[in-house]
């Protein structure tokens, strides 16, 4: 069935570090994808997100790659933050479904 | 602007009883969406309601079922209820039906079924 996995589950990172989450996909029609933060207690917050016709999109103290060949997606965090905190979701959109498929979510620890 | 608002917050039910769950889309937001978030687990499509119609359900059984009601406000009920239904049940709007774009999630309804 689709799936949307994520290698590491738990990443522990030092304030200050640079934070990579991966996440890998297996829907060849996924055309569109997402990065979402959720917070304790708190709904997934859009992060960003990138489209199939591009391989890299950056944001503010983020990045995300996207490596169609392997499908492979990344979530860069640069000078992680003790704000940074949270689980970390991948999603993909299937293709033209209008529906978001999640992993399973990496949490991310920052330690300061 | 408000976001999107979801009552109640808690909710406490007993295997076989039904829950409602609500919820209130940003304003001028049409399409709303229902996700299952299970403990460890990602978040799974449920239901996504557009202009007061289903419009695409996901893999559940037919006891999850709901509504949209004109002021595009959303109601998710679980009829039935089984231990495996506790979850926290999140709800997004959106302005558009591209699968999202735009997507704003709520803070969830935690669902404990004793």
């Amino acid at each position: 069935g689709e799936s949307v996995g994520l290698h590491l589950p738990t990443l522990s990172v030092q304030e200050g570090d640079n934070s990579i989450i991966n996440c890998a996909y297996s829907n060849s029609a996924s055309d569109y994808f997402i990065w979402y933060k959720q917070e304790s207690g708190k709904g997934p917050q859009f992060i960003i997100d990138i489209r199939s016709n591009m391989d890299k999109r950056q944001g503010q103290r983020v990045t995300v790659l996207l490596n169609k060949t392997v499908k492979h997606l990344s979530l860069q965090i640069a000078a992680t933050q003790p704000g940074d905190s949270a689980v970390y979701f991948c999603a993909e959109n299937g293709g033209a479904t209008n529906k978001l498929i999640f992993g399973t979510g990496t949490l991310l620890a920052v330690q300061p | 602007e408000a976001g999107v608002t979801q009552s109640p917050t808690h909710l406490i039910k007993t295997r076989g009883q039904q829950a409602t769950l609500r919820c209130s889309p940003i304003s001028g937001h049409t399409s709303v969406y229902w996700y299952q978030q299970a403990l460890g687990l990602g978040l799974q499509f449920l239901l996504w309601y557009d202009e007061g119609e289903e419009r695409n359900r996901g893999n559940f059984p037919p006891r999850f079922s709901g509504r949209q009601f004109p002021n595009y406000s959303s109601e998710l009920n679980v009829n039935a209820l089984e231990l495996e239904d506790s979850a926290l049940y999140l709800c997004a709007s959106s302005l558009t039906r591209a699968a999202g774009s735009g997507y704003t999630f709520g803070s969830g309804t935690r669902l404990t079924v004793v």
